[in-house]
């Protein structure tokens, strides 16, 4: 099992709705990442949260707001949505400590459509 | 230019057998880590086996071992006795460090396109 948990695990939205998704772990990792990855494609980086603060924006469009309420949950707020936005949605985190050497652990990513 | 590169889209093997999934990456950045995920068709992101710049040795994980070659900039994967389990997208990905505007850094993940393995029983 997965100890990053992603709620829901699907989600469809009309382009008018907002939604959130959720993403929760508690292995006491401090840096918490959206990615999102298209079909038959690699993940890309959205942002990236240090220690509750927003660190990367990878220049992702404002329908996308991210959230990191406390050091164990992480939101991705979603607004007027596009049809291209339909995709999986990976929540990840990891330590802060040993530089580049600590894995990223994912969630099981949340299916969104967007209709 | 692509900083990670997977040149096989797909990849066939016999169950219990060994296979070879390559990956080439570019850096500039003295301190870096090279991971391997797998990706089974439910979605889910698997750490496999994590190698450092700083690292002598090649790392090994059970089934799974990792070697890197630096002056070849190469870091295949290699799965010993295949499992039909084991059928899946496997990604290698690079952690760099990103200069932030706040005068900080923080680490990047950079995954390659992907190798689709698929495991015959």
């Amino acid at each position: 099992d997965t100890e990053v948990t992603q709620t829901p695990k699907h989600l469809v939205m009309g382009m008018t709705n907002k939604k959130s998704l959720k993403c929760e772990q508690h292995m006491g990792h401090r840096a918490m990442y959206w990615y999102k990855q298209k079909a038959k494609k690699p993940p890309e980086l959205m942002f990236v949260y240090s220690y509750e603060k927003l660190s990367i924006n990878e220049s992702v469009p404002s329908r996308f707001s991210p959230e990191c309420p406390n050091s164990s949950l992480l939101n991705l707020h979603l607004h007027a949505l596009q049809p291209e936005d339909s995709a999986l949605y990976l929540c990840a985190s990891s330590q802060t400590r040993g530089g580049g050497t600590s894995p990223l652990h994912f969630g099981n990513g949340t299916r969104l459509t967007v209709t | 230019a692509q900083k990670i590169t997977q040149t096989q889209p797909g990849m066939f093997v016999q169950e219990k057998e060994a296979v070879t999934l390559d990956c080439t990456y570019d850096t500039s950045d003295p301190s870096y880590g090279l991971f391997w995920y797998k990706q089974p068709s439910s979605g889910e992101m698997i750490f496999l086996i994590y190698q450092g710049s700083y690292d002598q040795q090649n790392a090994t994980e059970g089934r799974y071992s990792l070697y890197v070659h630096k002056a070849r900039k190469s870091a295949n994967l290699v799965i010993s006795a295949s499992q039909l389990g084991d059928s899946a997208m496997y990604f290698c990905a690079m952690r760099e460090t990103k200069a932030l505007n706040s005068g900080g850094s923080n680490y990047k993940l950079t995954f390659g396109k992907g190798t689709l393995l698929t495991v015959n029983p």
